[in-house]
């Protein structure tokens, strides 16, 4: 089994201002992870995914993250936010290969101000 | 591509009677979709796993008599809740699992109100 920790419930941030959102998962096995935001009312929407290769990945809306396997972090960052990037993240894992379920952190809550 | 779309958006019932939840694969085919249940301001909680031709799998604590899945083609799973209650209002969300990208893409959920 796997999980995620989300350790920010909450990170505020002026705009134009750098950010990270961390995430750290536990798994037994080789995973997949994810970035998806949800905006108010709405469903996910993914963001960047790592499955293998470049450990580097860069998503939608110039966020990337970064898989690092020795500290079984995936965390999200972005050099400059805006205003329309407040919203909640969530990071998920689910084991590589398989048509498993995802498993969802609790989500970091990114509000961004003037 | 990859997208997943949900209907109703909202829906508003009485007490007692059933809502059905449908949820679409519009580009591509999924064998595998998910529904899940989130409260206001927490994570998603998955509910049941739906796979296309055979029953559906329900996490732990959720009754399978309440919450019907049904997930007849692969591009098509229903949720339907039988007898409705208020404390079943929720917002429920689709994902449809693309076997190719590896990836879950989730519709835009539905907000249901019991009275």
């Amino acid at each position: 089994a796997q999980s995620v920790t989300q350790l920010d419930s909450q990170v505020p941030v002026f705009e134009e201002a750098p950010v990270e959102l961390r995430c750290n998962y536990s798994s037994s096995v080789s995973v997949y992870l994810f970035w998806y935001v949800q905006y108010p009312n709405q469903g996910l929407q993914l963001l960047l995914k790592y499955l293998s290769g470049s450990t580097l990945v860069k998503g939608i809306n110039g966020f990337e993250a970064e898989f690092n396997k020795s500290q079984t972090s995936f965390h999200l960052r972005k050099p400059s936010v805006h205003i329309s990037d407040t919203a909640e993240y969530f990071c998920a894992v689910s084991e590589a290969g398989t048509a498993s379920k995802l498993t969802f952190g609790t989500g970091t809550r990114l509000q961004v101000t003037l | 591509g990859a997208v997943v779309s949900q209907h109703p958006s909202w829906v508003i019932c009485k007490s007692g009677t059933s809502v059905k939840i449908e949820c679409r694969s519009l580009d591509f085919q999924a064998t595998t979709m998910f529904w899940y249940r989130q409260f206001p301001k927490q994570s998603l909680m998955l509910m049941a796993t739906s796979n296309e031709g055979s029953k559906a799998t329900y996490e732990q604590g959720v009754e399978k008599d309440k919450f019907l899945i049904n997930h007849a083609s692969l591009t098509l799973s229903t949720l339907t809740v039988t007898s409705a209650h208020p404390e079943d209002s929720s917002f429920y969300i689709c994902s449809a699992r693309d076997v190719i990208q590896e990836t879950q893409y989730f519709g835009p959920g539905t907000r249901l109100l019991v009275l």
